[in-house]
């Protein structure tokens, strides 16, 4: 079993809806929380930053933690063709310690 | 101004040769990390090194050998190249290992095994 899992999608929506997405993880040790973005044929590039449980918001996205079930959650509003994307979660114990990566879950928002 | 930069971008090559991937960071980080990612899209940690010292070897094959330079360039090479080699190869620089998570990551290099 890998320590973060995520579903890989597709995920496909129409324009202008909300973009939900989900990871789980095993180790209770994890403290930080990221949503890398990819577009085809790019490196990630980071969207959100969390620190231990709660919520994060910037623009049009939200990032929700809860470690008492090891949930972690990236919420996209008003989503644009331009966010198709692949969506990674990354989690490490510690700032600057390795990041263990989901699988990553393909978008496809549809004009 | 690329920030994080990797050649070659595309690299194909035949069963048992030795290649290397090259990256370099102009963000002045001290911390720098090689990913493979496999057809399923799954990233992975191989290396990092903290001002030319490994930091992390994750349970990689000894074909495969990372080098520092100096704390702007870390280089791949990889011996005795089999197919399950084949994915892509990403670079990553962070400020240090006590700093702020965000690592930025070069393009990839897409190594192609036959």
């Amino acid at each position: 079993q890998k320590e973060v899992e995520q579903d890989p999608g597709p995920l496909s929506v129409p324009e202008g809806a909300i973009v939900s997405l989900n990871c789980t993880y095993s180790n209770s040790a994890f403290q930080y929380f990221m949503w890398y973005r990819q577009y085809s044929r790019k490196g990630p590039e980071l969207l959100m930053y969390t620190y231990s449980s709660g919520n994060k918001e910037d623009g049009r996205f939200t990032a929700q933690v809860d470690k008492s079930s090891k949930y972690i959650s990236l919420f996209i509003r008003d989503s644009q063709p331009s966010d198709s994307a692949t969506y990674l979660c990354a989690s490490s114990r510690t700032a600057g310690n390795k990041l263990t990566f989901g699988g990553g879950t393909r978008v496809l928002v549809k004009p | 101004d690329t920030a994080v930069s990797q050649t070659p971008k595309y690299l194909v090559t035949q069963m048992g040769n030795d290649k290397s991937i090259k990256c370099e960071q102009n963000l002045g980080h001290d911390t720098m990390y090689w990913y493979k990612q496999d057809s399923k899209k799954f990233l992975k940690i191989m290396f990092s090194y903290n001002n030319k010292e490994l930091i992390i070897n994750e349970t990689v094959p000894n074909r495969f050998s990372p080098k520092s330079p100096d704390k702007a360039h870390l280089n791949l090479h990889i011996n005795s190249l089999e197919l399950g080699d084949s994915a892509v190869y990403f670079c990553a620089s962070t400020p240090g290992p006590g700093a702020n998570n965000e690592q930025f990551f070069g393009p990839g290099t897409r190594l192609t095994v036959l």
